[in-house]
């Protein structure tokens, strides 16, 4: 079964520090991963996307990396600021189709002062 | 460009009633999607259209329905709604894919959905 798990499910940190989101897939054949950012209320956003032979990719304070190997991904944010306070989703992309779009449950990280 | 619309952004709706959940994008894309979600659980696919005339289901499609006309609409129709479609609704669209990269999904703000 195509699954994508994430962890931790829930994550506090102070202002300034960095942390590291992790994700887990089983999804068959793979195609692409994607990392979103939700802010409360509002839709996701993608924030970086993997191929299978991408290892690392940036965007700004986020570096997401993909080991295709074991099948896991991770999400760094250094100096974490206030704003980085939201669920951050992991999506895996089974082929082209608009139906095989797998979404992991997210972590939600609050940044405290 | 406004991107994703969707409308009303609350909604509450009594055991039974039928209801119209809004969607529009202006960037020309050709697949839509709609979206549910619940609290620890990822997005779930409800329905989705890659293109004015084609519709499929996906993987929570029972109690809705969903029609494409235009390019850029993509109504969600709840038929007699129940306590367990209570969720957040989401819609999407991207172009096709191109290659392994995939079409990057667009989202509206939701539509939080209450059902009593």
């Amino acid at each position: 079964k195509n699954q994508v798990e994430q962890s931790p499910q829930s994550l506090i940190i102070l202002e300034g520090k960095n942390c590291t989101l992790q994700c887990n897939y089983t999804v068959s054949p793979f195609s692409n991963l994607r990392w979103y950012k939700q802010d409360t209320g509002r839709g996701p956003v993608s924030l970086t996307i993997m191929t299978f032979s991408e290892n690392t990719k940036s965007n700004g304070r986020y570096t997401a990396t993909l080991d295709a190997d074991t099948k896991q991904s991770s999400l760094h944010i250094t100096a974490s600021q206030l704003s980085d306070s939201a669920s951050y989703i992991c999506v895996v992309s089974a082929d082209s189709s608009a139906s095989k779009i797998i979404f992991g449950s997210g972590t939600r990280l609050s940044i405290r002062p | 460009n406004a991107g994703v619309t969707q409308t009303p952004k609350f909604q509450v709706l009594k055991t039974g009633q039928s209801m119209t959940l809004q969607c529009a994008q202006d960037m020309n894309h050709e697949y839509m999607s709609w979206y549910r979600q619940d609290p620890g659980m990822g997005l779930r696919l409800i329905h989705y259209s890659v293109g004015a005339g084609i519709t499929d289901q996906g993987e929570v499609p029972n109690g809705y329905n969903v029609s494409r006309s235009t390019t850029e609409d993509f109504p969600l129709r709840l038929l007699s709604a129940a306590p367990s479609q209570t969720s957040v609704y989401f819609c999407a669209s991207r172009r096709p894919s191109q290659g392994e990269r995939g079409g990057e999904q667009y989202f509206g703000p939701g539509t939080r959905l209450t059902v009593t």
